[in-house]
């Protein structure tokens, strides 16, 4: 149980362009779900959380007007890159909590912009 | 601040070899202790420790937390080339408004040799 996907794996863009990811927890609701970026060779950086029905919470640095995030339903949640710019290429992984304390992960998605 | 610190950062050993991984935190309104271990795409969850001096095994990988000593260890042996990882140790905290946050260390990467 407590599989997480993501849609897509991989994703290249050109810049300028809005990209949307998703994440969907397949066999659980889950009330709360989290988007983390990495770098290569680095730690998973928290961009925001984001509760079912509710405004998504951001971390501190992070642009809520380029990185949009929609929780429609307990099982749905969207991250969109809007006007994606070379920097913003990175790994994109999200989590959904299933029960306090563990998070099952996604299996990420790759962004590239061109 | 809240901060979770790894070491070694990286490790390399032979097969058979035996490994300890540790994680040290100084975080306020501690919850839990999570490990995960992430190759190529995103984190698998490994152990949640909440109760410290209560060993949690898994095959051939084990932990235990230190609530007084505020750190955790990851434990692997007989190492297989399968082992190869970045390890990752993350700390939940409780936040305002029942919010829980990670925080993340930033991993250790362990190679195995043949």
């Amino acid at each position: 149980g407590a599989v997480v996907s993501q849609h897509p794996s991989r994703v290249i863009c050109k810049s300028g362009t809005s990209v949307k990811i998703e994440c969907r927890s397949l066999d659980f609701q889950a009330t709360t779900m989290f988007w983390y970026r990495q770098f290569p060779k680095q730690s998973l950086m928290l961009m925001a959380t984001s509760n079912e029905g509710s405004k998504a919470t951001y971390e501190q640095g992070v642009e809520k007007d380029k990185f949009l995030i929609n929780h429609a339903s307990l099982t749905l949640s969207t991250l969109t890159v809007t006007s994606a710019h070379p920097e913003d290429s990175s790994f994109y992984i999200c989590s959904a909590r299933q029960a306090p304390g563990e998070q099952y992960f996604g299996p990420g998605t790759r962004l590239t912009v061109t | 601040e809240d901060k979770v610190v790894q070491s070694p950062l990286s490790l390399v050993v032979h097969e058979g070899d035996t490994v300890t991984l540790n994680c040290s935190y100084e975080v306020t309104n501690f919850r839990s202790l999570l490990w995960y271990k992430q190759e190529k795409k995103a984190p698998t969850f490994l152990f949640m420790l909440t109760s410290s001096g209560i060993e949690k095994k898994s095959g051939r990988l084990s932990s235990i937390l230190d609530k007084k000593e505020l750190s955790s260890i990851l434990n692997i042996t007989a190492t297989q080339t399968g082992d190869s990882a970045i390890y990752l140790c993350a700390v939940e905290a409780f936040r305002a408004g029942n919010n829980r946050k990670l925080i993340w260390g930033l991993g250790t990467s362990l190679a195995v040799n043949p």
